[in-house]
């Protein structure tokens, strides 16, 4: 498909556990995103790549994650020893633009349940 | 710090009806974009327009209209003659034109329109 894809769209995970959740962009794309949405609310931004560089992780909540996109393309956001708080929707967008300008195309997110 | 406030939790409209959402936004830059996304039940976001602070021209497309105002910080959203199929989550959306970093969009809470027959 041309669109951005995630897997797996569902994840529950014991707390404790580390989860790695995968983001495949759009083919070409320079820039991509992860977002966390918890529920009732607004997707939060929590890193930026450009290409494999990552250049901004200021939105990381915690250093339990961790994000790495090391050929330029597919992406994977891990989050180790994972907490009840963690629970959200983790939202993966693409833009083929560097600095993220421009729509951004977003994918159909990990619904991630810590139990 | 950019901020983006939606202040309508949620609104219910009958079929046919016209329906406004707000969206006020605070930012220090002088040069932004604003976006609003539709998020469906089936959870992705799905891009409706992008607007750039130098262009308060306003919008139209189909059903859909958008009216920005830099005086106001404002930039709403409005259905005509709604349809079910608009029962949605929408989220309005700032991203400021940084050089250096990453444009990151900042959203607000959302406002979920139910839109019934």
């Amino acid at each position: 498909g041309a669109g951005v894809s995630q897997s797996p769209r569902y994840k529950v995970a014991k707390r404790g556990q580390d989860v790695a959740l995968r983001c495949d962009p759009i083919s070409g794309h320079v820039s991509l995103f992860w977002y966390q949405q918890a529920l009732g609310q607004g997707p939060e931004f929590l890193t930026y790549f450009q290409n494999e560089a990552q250049l901004d992780k200021s939105g990381l909540p915690s250093d339990r994650f961790f994000a790495e996109r090391p050929e330029g393309s597919v992406s994977t956001l891990k989050i180790q020893r994972t907490q009840q708080e963690d629970s959200a929707v983790y939202l993966c967008a693409s833009t083929p633009l560097a600095g993220g300008m421009g729509e951004q195309f977003f994918g159909p997110g990990t619904r991630l349940t810590v139990l | 710090a950019q901020k983006v406030t939606q202040a309508q939790t949620e609104i219910s409209v009958v079929e046919k009806e016209d329906v406004t959402l707000d969206c006020v936004y605070e930012t220090r830059d002088t040069t932004y974009y604003l976006f609003w996304y539709k998020q469906p039940p089936s959870g992705e976001l799905v891009f409706l327009i992008r607007r750039n602070s130098f262009d308060e021209q306003n919008e139209i497309s189909g059903r859909y209209s958008w009216n920005f105002q830099k005086s106001t910080s404002s930039f709403n959203f409005t259905i005509t003659a709604s349809q079910v199929v608009d029962s949605a989550v929408y989220f309005c959306a700032l991203s400021e034109l940084n050089t250096g970093t990453a444009s990151k969009l900042t959203f607000g809470t959302g406002t979920r329109l139910q839109v019934t027959l």
